[in-house]
């Protein structure tokens, strides 16, 4: 049963320590997106992946934020330094873009972050 | 401007019975998708349903069913013979293409809390 996989699941930091969210896209998947799901905002795009490069992050914050994808198999986003307005949860999702048709994004289990 | 409207924060349903949680959107796209997720109380966001702007026939996938009214804009979602692990979140959402390779964007509602009453 192919899955997105998210670690950790619950994150408890203390501001301005460094977070690394991690995630292992559906096997051959070629997109994968992080998104950011709070109360007052609901769920927002922070970052998009295509073939591993980064195609559009301007939902995320530049100046403590960073997404990467070192392999087609792992997808990371850091915050550092943390504040407390950035708990929420981190989910991660990935889809197959082959053509401008359906096009499902399966998401993870998500990443509950809490910034003390 | 909203793309995705969810006007119903809350809805109760007896078990078994159907129901219907409404979502209505805007967009000027010709092209365009809308999906449904469910969420939980774990937290994960599950895939449950597909309607293209194309397809003509109302999506169904098991219980859940798509009545997309295309002139209206609206895409509800119709869960029939519900049961206790319908009880979730559910969330209405709209393809938006970042670029032509299909990779897109999903603007989401603001959910609507379905609970199943025994």
């Amino acid at each position: 049963d192919a899955r997105v996989t998210q670690t950790p699941r619950h994150k408890v930091t203390e501001m301005g320590q460094e977070v690394t969210m991690r995630c292992q896209p559906i096997l051959g998947h070629n997109t994968v997106f992080w998104y950011r799901q709070t109360m007052m905002q609901g769920l927002e795009l922070l970052a998009y992946f295509r073939n591993r490069a980064p195609l559009d992050d301007s939902g995320m914050p530049k100046d403590r934020f960073s997404a990467e994808m070192p392999d087609a198999t792992l997808a990371t986003l850091k915050i550092q330094p943390s504040e407390p307005r950035d708990s929420a949860v981190y989910f991660c999702a990935s889809g197959l873009a082959q053509s401008i048709a359906k096009n499902i994004q399966y998401f993870g289990a998500g990443t509950r972050l809490s910034v003390l | 401007a909203q793309k995705i409207t969810q006007t119903q924060p809350g809805m109760f349903v007896q078990e078994k019975e159907a129901v219907t949680l409404d979502c209505t959107y805007d967009t000027s796209d010709q092209s365009y998708g809308l999906f449904w997720y469910k969420q939980p109380s774990s937290g994960e966001m599950i895939f449950l349903i597909y309607q293209g702007s194309y397809d003509e026939q109302n999506a169904t996938e098991g219980r859940y069913s798509l009545n997309f009214q295309k002139a209206r804009k609206s895409a509800n979602l119709v869960i029939s013979a519900s049961q206790l692990g319908d009880s979730a979140m559910y969330f209405c959402a709209m393809r938006e293409l970042l670029d032509q390779t299909g990779a897109n964007n999903l603007f989401f509602g603001t959910g609507t809390r379905l609970t199943v009453i025994p």
